[in-house]
């Protein structure tokens, strides 16, 4: 059983980077069938997929946020993490991490998610 | 920009049969998009409930089922239990790589 969980600043500054980290358990980030997720939800609204990143470090993202993100793997730690730069009171949201099982199709796993807040 | 539509709420009395739908805004959802649905309660995390249109995840109660009706992808839950009351997403592979999740549908089981 894949466990996942989100670690990060709560609160961010206008213009300033949002950095997060997903630690896996349970499982390892070298698998080749996961795909490892990053998705959002503003307050009070619906989901957004990020994007996600393979073992390989490859990656994909929202053609919306694609020139704000980078996302990477680091097998050492067994962790994946998202950065978004240039951020505004708009990227305000509940992070969660996932991992969308390439096999099935499906997102399989879900972090707790963490709250990000960015305001000065 | 590819926009995933679902009704913003409905209502069911318990027992009753509801179905929920997901559409796209330029084209028909076939099994091509690989539907999924998740279940949301409040403070919690999504759950996947259906995959690949009609997969029910392990775990997932029976009254649950998806399947593709007319245009869209549908989420019918038979038998509405209290404990169905959360917000419902779609969730479609637009290819590239990349997924897009419909807005939520807000169900109520009274």
């Amino acid at each position: 059983q894949v466990q996942l969980q989100e670690s990060g600043p709560g609160l961010v500054k206008p213009s300033e980077t949002l950095s997060l980290t997903c630690t896996v358990s349970g499982g390892s980030v070298f698998s080749g069938t996961h795909y490892w997720s990053w998705i959002r939800q503003p307050p009070g609204k619906g989901l957004e997929w990020i994007g996600y990143v393979y073992y390989t470090g490859s990656a994909n993202y929202n053609p919306s946020l694609k020139s704000r993100l980078t996302m990477s793997v680091d097998r050492s730690k067994n962790q994946f993490s998202l950065k978004v730069n240039s951020v505004t009171a708009a990227d305000t949201a509940v992070y969660y991490c996932a991992t969308y099982n390439g096999d099935y199709l499906y997102f399989d796993y879900w972090g707790q998610g963490t709250q990000v807040t960015v305001s000065s | 920009q590819t926009v995933v539509t679902q009704e913003p709420s409905f209502s069911v009395s318990p027992g009753g049969t509801v179905t929920l739908t997901c559409g796209l805004s330029s084209a028909s959802v076939s099994t091509s998009y690989y539907p999924t649905w998740c279940q949301q309660t409040p403070g919690q995390p999504p759950r996947t409930l259906i995959y690949n249109t009609n997969s029910r995840s392990s775990g997932v109660p029976d009254r649950f089922s998806g399947s593709i009706l007319g245009k869209k992808a549908a989420l019918t839950i038979t038998g509405a239990q209290p404990e169905d009351e959360s917000d419902y997403y779609c969730i479609l592979y637009v290819g590239s790589g990349t997924w897009v999740f419909g807005g939520g549908t807000k169900l109520t089981v009274l």
